[in-house]
């Protein structure tokens, strides 16, 4: 079925430090895709998306590119603040099918 | 503010309780969703509605019982619970079912502890 794999976590960082969080997906039915994020206390907000291949999405300084090749989708940011601690959570949707997410992966930045 | 609002924050129940969630959303969306999750697992997508008719519903025990009125509010009945279903209960509205790169909006959650 259709799904969406995540490196575990959690990822520990010091403010400034590269981030790199890995996700791959099941490329049936040509999925659109998308990083959300979650900070304590709060549900999850949209921080990215790309519809197809190629695209990149990017917000605050994340990015991440679809790439069909690979079935991947990494978060990336060049440098991360204490404020970028969270969940990370990947998705995958493809049609009218529900938003499928990935495990999560919980991230803390120290200064 | 996230323009999908879910009452009450926080929720403590004996298994013997009634109680309902409730998700209300300012947005003009037409599909409406219950996800649970539960701390080191992943996010469970329980029910689905798209203008009002409920279209998804993921082997969710019978003591879960939405509703959805319209499709601006969506609800959770509970009833006869068990510890185990102890969670955060998160509400979210997508524009409609039918386009793969319409984005949930999701609410802060019911953190429902059962006793």
């Amino acid at each position: 079925g259709d799904s969406v794999t995540q490196m575990e976590g959690p990822v520990t960082l010091s403010e400034e430090a590269f981030l790199t969080i890995n996700c791959t997906y099941t490329a049936t039915g040509y999925p659109s895709l998308f990083w959300y994020v979650q900070y304590p206390g709060e549900g999850l907000q949209l921080l990215l998306k790309a519809t197809k291949a190629d695209d990149k999405g990017s917000n605050k300084g994340f990015e991440a590119t679809y790439r069909k090749e690979t079935t991947s989708f990494h978060l990336e940011k060049g440098s991360v603040q204490v404020s970028d601690s969270a969940v990370y959570f990947c998705a995958r949707r493809a049609g009218n099918t529900p938003l499928v997410f990935g495990k999560g992966t919980r991230l803390s930045v120290i200064a | 503010e996230t323009g999908v609002t879910q009452t009450p924050r926080h929720l403590v129940m004996g298994m013997t309780n009634k109680k309902s969630l409730k998700c209300e959303q300012h947005l003009g969306h037409n599909a409406m969703y219950w996800y649970k999750q539960s701390a080191k697992k992943p996010l469970e997508l329980m029910f689905v509605y798209n203008f009002k008719e409920q279209t998804e519903n993921n082997s969710v025990p019978s003591r879960f019982s939405p509703e959805c009125p319209n499709s601006s509010h969506l609800f959770l009945h509970l009833h006869t619970l068990q510890p185990e279903d102890s969670a955060l209960y998160l509400c979210a509205s997508s524009q409609d079912l039918d386009r793969g790169g319409s984005p949930l909006h999701f609410g802060n959650g019911t953190r429902l502890t059962v006793t």
